[in-house]
This record gives C-alpha cells, structure tokens and sequence, in this order.
C-alpha cells in the first residue's frame, strides 16, 4: 500500500459545528504532516507528527485540533471555523529525517479533504 | 528563515518539446534537500524528483531532471518531451533539518497540442 487516504473529500459545515478530518497510511511512516492549501496558492504547513508526538505547530488557531491516535492515523478536529478556513486540507506522511535511506525526506500526500464553512 | 521563488507564475510548451521551470531558494543551512512536486487539476500532489543538497550530481527522472546550482541557490527543473499529462501546477520545494517541507508559490504549466 502506498497511499495516504483522507476523509471525507468533501466537507460542508456551519461555524458553530464540529467536525473532524481523518488521514490513514500503512507505508510504515511515522512522520505525519497536514497542511493547507488555498486555491492556486502553494501548501502552507500547519502541524508534524514525528513518532505520533506533535513536533512542529506553525502557530495554527486552537480552533485546529490535531490528533495522531496511532502511527497510521492523523485527525484534525475542526471546531467554531471561520469562513477564511475554507481550503483544501492535505495530509501527507514520510519515513523521519532519521531514519538512514533514500525514502527519508520524501512527502507521500494525499488527495486532500475540501472544506468549506458557511 | 528559509524561502522558495518560483519567478513563473504561468508557462506554457507545446506538445514534445523541452520547457526549463525555475527555482531559487535562500538558506543558511549546508545540509537539507529539494523537491519538485506535481498538483494536476485532480488535486493529488505528486513528487517529481528530489535532490540531496550534498550530492553534485544533478537528479533525473525518465523526462525530468534538474539543474542543481549549489553556490547560485538555483534548482532548475527541465521537462522533456512534454505531454499533455504533464500540465499541471509545479511546486519547488525546500527540505530544511527540522523537516519543515517549504513550497515555493508555484508556477502553471500548460502542455498544448
């Protein structure tokens, strides 16, 4: 298996829901990254997951919740959005920087989840 | 703090011929890796070819290879033969050695027939 699979693909929701986003990947990855994506604009990182322990926030509003249960799971948890939230959220995965071969570094994405708040 | 330009923002090539997309990058770091990464309309971001920086030979893939200048801060991508599969958005991307993967603002290719 070398995909990473994200859920749902679409997503609609009122600013007072809560929701969440879910990522899966079985390559064996313990690196996990969701990032953010506005139309015809380059990914911007939101959080790391290195070893299912949160390594790297880029400042995100706590109304983003990541949750990394297990070393194949990833969830952002979705709570009191704000129109501007609406993008597309990509999840990615990769071997960690230490570990010693030609696959570390390398980002696996998957095909995102398009959120919209009304 | 590490950054990515991608002075195309659009380009375009016809069908079997060589278009060269542009990327420049500044850090101070000697050691991290670069990457270009395909986004076709369908979404789905998908990596091109990558390039350790300490490594001076240039990256190729099939059609795709890079022109990788260390001391310029310049990593070129070179398309071959292009296809009309190979339009899509291209991203440069830079690695550094707290693993952040950094995108440049990407540039429009557009194969035509």
């Amino acid at each position: 298996d070398t995909e990473v699979t994200q859920t749902p693909k679409h997503l609609v929701m009122g600013m007072t829901n809560k929701k969440s986003l879910k990522c899966e990947q079985h390559m064996g990855h313990r690196a996990m990254y969701w990032y953010k994506q506005k139309a015809k604009k380059p990914p911007e990182l939101m959080f790391v997951y290195s070893y299912e322990k949160l390594s790297i926030n880029e400042s995100v509003p706590s109304r983003f919740s990541p949750e990394c249960p297990n070393s194949s799971l990833l969830n952002l948890h979705l709570h009191a959005l704000q129109p501007e939230d609406s993008a597309l959220y990509l999840c990615a995965s990769s071997h960690p920087r230490d570990r010693e071969d030609s696959g570390a570094n390398v980002l696996t994405f998957g095909a995102g989840s398009r959120l919209t708040v009304l | 703090a590490q950054t990515v330009t991608q002075s195309q923002p659009e380009m375009s090539v016809q069908e079997a011929e060589t278009v060269t997309l542009s990327c420049t990058y500044d850090t101070s770091e000697n050691n991290y890796y670069l990457f270009w990464y395909k986004q076709p309309p369908s979404r789905q971001m998908i990596l091109v070819i990558r390039q350790e920086a300490y490594k001076q030979q240039n990256a190729t893939e099939n059609r795709f290879s890079v022109n990788f200048q260390k001391a310029a801060k310049s990593f070129s991508l070179k398309i071959s033969d292009s296809q009309l599969g190979d339009t899509a958005m291209y991203f440069c991307a830079f690695m550094d050695t707290g693993g952040k993967l950094i995108f440049g603002q990407g540039t429009e290719l557009s194969v035509k027939p």
